[in-house]
């Protein structure tokens, strides 16, 4: 089992927000990354430190915390971001750690 | 522009040693800030963090694979490789290189990713 348990699944329409969530004990006091994998791609880093956004990714994508809950909320959702979305931290063992993965349908 | 690259046999047979080397293009490996890694992803599956190197030469391994792993550095060549030793189906994989950004000791985040190399254990 994952050590940082993600929905396998969100769906959304276009121009709505959509909501996914990523929580655990290795989030107690560590940070969350957040990365988009389209099919047949490598992945893309979305969201670092929480909620710093790199250059060049989209205002739409954002970052969030609540205890050792992150959330990655992409506000007004587009066709092109169907993908997969993982969050990434450390554990107590310092073992860097995926998420299970969520794919995001557009509807 | 940093870019990674993998390379590599696609078929190893089940027993033997996977080994990939990644070609790093536009920072130097010797980098202070930065740490150098394998992620892979079996098909149809999510990621999993495979191991780190530092320019220094020192790792930071995965557990449930540490005993069968070692990742090294070659600076001349401003390449790091991964051999993993003792395969079987269950390593069948898309093997990715990437540059992980240090924000502490053991911790950071992957920054660039190389393109994957599917590697397929089969007799």
């Amino acid at each position: 089992s994952y050590e940082l348990p993600q929905p396998p699944s969100v769906s959304v329409s276009p121009g709505q927000t959509a909501r996914i969530t990523c929580f655990g004990d290795a989030l107690s006091n560590q940070y969350a990354y957040w990365y988009q994998q389209r099919p047949g791609q490598a992945p893309v880093l979305l969201i670092y430190k929480d909620t710093e956004r790199p250059s060049g990714i989209p205002e739409r994508f954002s970052g969030s915390r609540s205890g050792t809950t992150v959330t990655l909320t992409i506000s007004g959702v587009q066709a092109e971001d169907e993908a997969d979305y993982y969050c990434q931290s450390t554990d107590s063992s310092d073992t860097w750690v995926f998420g299970a993965g969520t794919k995001l349908t557009v509807l | 522009q940093v870019r990674l690259q993998e390379s590599g046999p696609g078929l190893v047979k089940p027993s033997q040693t996977l080994s990939l080397t990644c070609t790093v293009s536009g920072d130097s490996i010797n980098s202070d800030n930065h740490y150098w890694s394998w992620i892979r992803q079996p098909p149809g599956r999510g990621l999993e963090w495979i191991g780190n190197i530092y320019s220094s030469g020192g790792t930071n391994y995965n557990p449930s694979l540490r005993s069968r792993m070692t990742i090294s550095v070659d600076t001349s060549r401003n390449q790091f490789s991964l051999n993993l030793n003792s395969v079987t189906a269950a390593d069948t994989a898309v093997y990715y290189c990437a540059r992980a950004v240090r924000i502490a000791v053991k911790r950071g985040y992957f920054d660039h990713w190389g393109q994957g190399t599917l590697v397929s254990v089969s007799s």
